[in-house]
């Protein structure tokens, strides 16, 4: 089992649609991230979290630290935001602390 | 604001043949990374160097080498490349100091034949 796991793996949406992508982790973790990647693109990092809740214009991202969960949702979505979202965990196993990446969630928002 | 810089975009070698890719931060950040990405799979690290000097092997190491050459520049060479290393490399940094967010390249598409 993968220590991160997001779902759904893909995601088709209409414009102006409500988004949730969920992300399940079984490590402790110092923070969480979600991460943004367009086709043939970089990867930009959208929030970093270790507790509550955050939000940066029609993005928002929570974290349940006690049920190794968060999810990422999307309000109000727009063709722009079609792109594959990763969320990473940051943990310490054995004192050296590594990212672990999950598989990725493409969403594709049509018009 | 060059931010996190890799270069080449694209390149393609023959079986056997060597290659550097170079990854260069302009933000003072002590940690930098050396990740690949493959279909189906999530971001797997290769290398990190928490600081100038200091290397240290990642989950899939096998095939590679790095050098940290300042605090700037961190450098993945492929010795004698082989089909299995197709893929999409991305270089990383961050600083060290608490919970950091992680700054990408924009990646390196490699296609070995």
């Amino acid at each position: 089992k993968n220590e991160v796991e997001q779902s759904p793996q893909n995601l088709t949406a209409q414009e102006g649609e409500f988004i949730t992508i969920n992300c399940s982790y079984s490590v402790g973790i110092s923070a969480l991230h979600w991460l943004q990647q367009h086709p043939g693109g970089g990867i930009v990092s959208l929030f970093m979290l270790s507790s509550g809740k955050k939000k940066h214009g029609r993005l928002i991202a929570t974290i349940n630290i006690q049920e190794k969960h968060s999810s990422l949702h999307i309000t109000a979505s727009h063709p722009r935001d079609s792109a594959v979202y990763i969320c990473a965990v940051r943990s310490k196993p054995g004192g050296s602390e590594k990212l672990v990446f999950g598989k990725g969630t493409k969403l594709t928002v049509n018009p | 604001n060059a931010g996190v810089t890799q270069t080449p975009k694209f390149q393609v070698l023959k079986t056997g043949q060597s290659m550097t890719l170079q990854c260069a931060q302009d933000m003072n950040h002590n940690s930098m990374y050396w990740y690949r990405q493959d279909p189906g799979m999530g971001l797997r690290l290769i290398y990190y160097s928490a600081s100038e000097g200091t290397t240290d092997k990642g989950e899939v190491p096998n095939g590679y080498n790095v050098s940290r050459l300042n605090k700037r520049e961190f450098s993945l060479r492929l010795e004698s490349a082989a089909p299995s290393q197709t893929s999409v490399y991305f270089c990383a940094s961050r600083w060290d100091r608490g919970n950091t967010e992680a700054f990408f390249g924009q990646g390196t598409r490699l296609t070995v034949v």
